[in-house]
């Protein structure tokens, strides 16, 4: 059972655009909602994350749209860059417990 | 600060050996994680630990996997008998419940599995 659904697989996207990554969940009981940063041969790294009792986080380039109703929440990624490449996935944990559960994964290619 | 260090980095194996990875958290992170993110996945939480305490591990496949964390600092995972569909990733991460940085995990970079 995948309760965290992750799309695109796989997304290309020119210097200077706009990244969208969807997530969507099932379990109503999630109350935390980050995303992971992953490179080749690294382990993931926390990007930024998001609580149920706001609609929008914004930090820097990176700003994460939650729509609690939809159960759905996305990444945008502002004026993309090379350096942006990477594989990036969502998850989710529910009552205050560091039990996440992740979605498969985007992988993002920047074109210079 | 140091991070999460794994080792080994990589490690092949035939199917039905044994197999030990070694992790050591961020010093001062009660919980450690150990994750199995196989090809083209996202990481799946193998078993959590509390100081040296077990709080989860629903998900370890008990008969072949076990995992221990002495003194509550660093952690073994070991797989025996190994079988191919165990070639993955193997992720260790920590975290501190204090300082207002509940939900967020360090990760090694992990050691690499491959069962032929």
């Amino acid at each position: 059972q995948q309760q965290v659904k992750q799309s695109p697989q796989s997304l290309i996207v020119q210097k200077g655009g706009i990244s969208i990554i969807n997530c969507a969940y099932e379990n109503t009981a999630f109350d935390y909602f980050p995303w992971y940063q992953q490179f080749p041969g690294k382990g993931p790294a926390l990007l930024i994350a998001i609580r149920p009792d706001v609609s929008e986080k914004k930090e820097g380039r990176f700003t994460i749209s939650f729509n609690k109703s939809a159960k759905q929440f996305s990444l945008h990624i502002m004026d993309s860059q090379p350096g942006d490449s990477a594989t990036y996935f969502c998850a989710a944990s529910k009552g205050g417990s560091e039990k996440l559960v992740f979605g498969k994964g985007t992988k993002l290619t920047v074109n210079p | 600060e140091a991070g999460v260090a794994q080792s080994p980095r990589y490690k092949i194996i035939e199917k039905r050996q044994s197999v030990a990875f070694w992790c050591n958290p961020i010093s001062g992170h009660a919980t450690l994680y150990w994750y199995q993110q196989i090809l083209g996945q996202g990481p799946k939480l193998l078993i959590q630990f509390q100081n040296n305490g077990v709080v989860d591990d629903s998900q370890l496949p008990k008969d072949r996997f076990s995992a221990e964390r002495l003194k509550g600092v660093d952690s073994t995972l070991k797989i025996q008998p190994a079988k191919l569909e165990d070639s993955a990733v193997y992720l260790c991460a920590s975290s501190s419940v204090t300082g207002g940085e509940l939900g967020k995990l360090f990760f090694g970079s992990g050691t690499q599995l491959s069962v032929l």
